[in-house]
């Protein structure tokens, strides 16, 4: 168990839609990053927060968005989905300080029909 | 462009051997290494870290070898389990990026009883 905890395990909606995906890191960490792994393209970086503010963007799409609370918990929105949007989106946290390894949740499966 | 390459998509080794796992990398930037161990319907679970400054890490039967030179590291796994058996990402991050990771395609193990 990771302590990085991710809900709902699953999610399947229509193109069109819009859906919110949770996080919560492990006690004590203050980085949450945001994480897409498809058939084709591997395990991308979307977005990282630290301490509630964003740190970092990669490969995110302007119909994504997210943000971190001040509780820490972090929360990927995702909206006018399309087919091509249905992936696995993984969570993971750090400390946030130097060489600190990322810890993975277990991940939210998204299903466009 | 692939900046982290992992070019063999599985390896098979018998129980009690050593499993060699290999990764190369094109971004002289990165400092900051890592591998993680996936099993199905599960997040990648860290397994071992080393930063550029070294050459060798172990942590038990992990040993992580780096070589800058030829921008390759390589996870020794000795001896290995039939739990040992799952998908393995090597990945690497660049300091100052807000540690944000690239990720390798992965390398299926299968250690046979």
């Amino acid at each position: 168990d990771s302590g990085v905890t991710q809900t709902p395990k699953h999610l399947i909606t229509a193109t069109g839609q819009r859906v919110t995906l949770r996080c919560s890191p492990r006690s004590g960490d203050l980085s949450v990053y945001w994480y897409q792994q498809s058939l084709d393209q591997g395990l991308q970086f979307l977005i990282q927060y630290y301490n509630g503010e964003e740190r970092a963007k990669g490969n995110i799409l302007e119909r994504f968005s997210a943000q971190q609370f001040p509780d820490l918990h972090s929360e990927l929105n995702l909206s006018s989905l399309e087919l091509g949007d249905s992936a696995l989106y993984f969570c993971a946290s750090s400390a946030g300080t130097d060489n600190q390894p990322q810890h993975f949740g277990d991940g939210t499966r998204l299903s466009i029909l | 462009d692939q900046q982290v390459k992992q070019n063999s998509p599985s390896l098979s080794v018998q129980e009690g051997r050593i499993s060699i796992l290999n990764c190369d990398y094109t971004n002289s930037m990165f400092d900051y290494f890592l591998w993680y161990k996936k099993y199905p319907a599960e997040g990648p679970t860290f397994l071992i870290s080393i930063s550029s400054i070294k050459d060798k890490n172990e942590d038990g039967r992990f040993t992580v070898f780096l070589n800058k030179s030829a921008k390759h590291l390589s996870l020794h796994i000795v001896p290995s389990q039939p739990g040992d058996s799952a998908v393995y990402f090597c990945a690497a991050s660049v300091a100052g990026s807000a540690r944000q990771l690239t990720f390798g395609s992965g390398t299926q193990l299968t250690v046979l009883p």
